[in-house]
This record gives C-alpha cells, structure tokens and sequence, in this order.
C-alpha cells in the first residue's frame, strides 16, 4: 500500500500563472485534507474533502484558491493568478472513514512563485 | 471548537539529555491527540496518538506523551535525545465527533546540541 502521493514535489510558477496540485490518498481513504505551511510556521489548514464533497474549506482564501477530490483520480488543490505569498509548502493527508485514527502526510509539494 | 498551544516555539537539549515539548489542547468535545515530527524538507511522520485509551502513550523512537485531562495537556517526552531527533514537532487534535479537522500547534523546533 503506497503511502499519499503528491505531485510534483516542486513547482516553479511565475506571476499570474496557474499552479496544479496534485494527492493521491492511500488506497481506502476516503478523506483528504489539505495544508499550507508557509516559512518557519506551522502547517495551516485549508480544505478537508471527501469523495465528490467538500466538506469544510474555512481554510481557504476565498479567491483563487478550489479544491476537488473527485469520485475517480487524485484531489487536486488549483491556484490561480498565482502570486509571491503563495509559494509555501502543501500538504496533503488522507484518511479512512473511522474514528480515532489518525492522518497520513504526503511529501508535500513546495512552490515557488517567481 | 479545537485548538492546540504549542508553549515552547524552540528547545535545545545536549545530546543524551532529556527532551520535553509542551502542548495544551483545547476542545468541545473528548480529542484525539497525536504528534508528528517533521524532518527538514520532509513530510510528516505520526509519533504516537491518543484516542481515549491509556493515559500514558508510546510511540516510535523512545518517545511517550501523556494525556492529563485535568490540566488539558499532552506533553511529549524523551529521556535522552539523539541527534537525530533534531527536528519540528508538532502537537494536534482532533475532535472527530465533531469534525475531521486536524488542528496543528504552531511547532516546536528542536535542535540537539552534541
């Protein structure tokens, strides 16, 4: 069983452009949580899904920023007109539908917006 | 509502020595609690949990918490630390009869000084 996949790892994007972020959760998860962490702070929450549901995105700007976590294929964070204050760290986790258990953590994806 | 305090932004500890981060949690309903560690330009790694079995827990790499309702802590301990435990913990809780949000303390960084 791999463990949650994220992609790409690292992303360069310029002023303006779009940035795709990509997790797959571990095989029999049915929950995604998506996380920022910007330069020497904690990891803040944007967005938790569920298959073809969100769930709670109080996290999220309110601009630019969607999330989806479709019935097939990987939850995709999208980041559009990016701008300097993006570039962070984006975690990704994934969990089953059980209680008490805890999350699992991606690799992450860090962007640079140059 | 949940949140996590993190009383300790940065400890150092001689190697050898032992290692103690600080974290009170606050939530409506009973938590889960857990810590992760996150090595430099790594994802993050579950340490240990609890979810409201034995008070005291152990985890991976001679790390224990224990969970003191009373005083609404989960400090993490070690009795001696090793380099490589040099690293950015992070307490969080969940209160999943709530919602299945994880809240993450703002981190402690620890370095071990040889």
């Amino acid at each position: 069983n791999a463990g949650v996949m994220q992609n790409p790892r690292h992303l360069v994007r310029r002023r303006g452009q779009e940035a795709r972020l990509r997790c797959s959760p571990m095989k029999g998860h049915s929950h995604v949580y998506w996380y920022r962490q910007l330069p020497e702070e904690g990891l803040k929450f944007m967005v938790y899904l569920q298959k073809e549901n969100i769930i709670d995105e109080s996290g999220m700007p309110k601009e630019r920023f969607s999330a989806e976590f479709p019935k097939e294929g990987p939850s995709i964070l999208r980041i559009q007109q990016v701008v300097r204050g993006d570039s962070a760290a984006y975690f990704c986790a994934s969990s089953p539908p059980n209680e008490n258990t805890e999350a699992f953590f991606g690799q992450g994806t860090r962007l640079t917006v140059v | 509502a949940q949140s996590v305090t993190q009383l300790d932004s940065h400890v150092s500890v001689s190697e050898g020595t032992p290692v103690l981060l600080r974290c009170n949690y606050s939530s409506s309903y009973s938590p889960s609690l857990f810590w992760y560690v996150q090595h430099p330009n790594k994802g993050l790694q579950l340490l240990l949990k609890y979810t409201s079995a034995a008070t005291l827990v152990k985890g991976i790499n001679g790390f224990e918490a224990e969970f003191k309702k009373s005083e609404t802590s989960f400090h993490l301990t070690k009795p001696s630390a090793h380099m490589s435990d040099a690293a950015e913990y992070f307490c969080v809780v969940s209160a999943r009869v709530q919602d299945y949000k994880l809240s993450f303390g703002a981190g402690t960084t620890v370095t071990v000084r040889a």
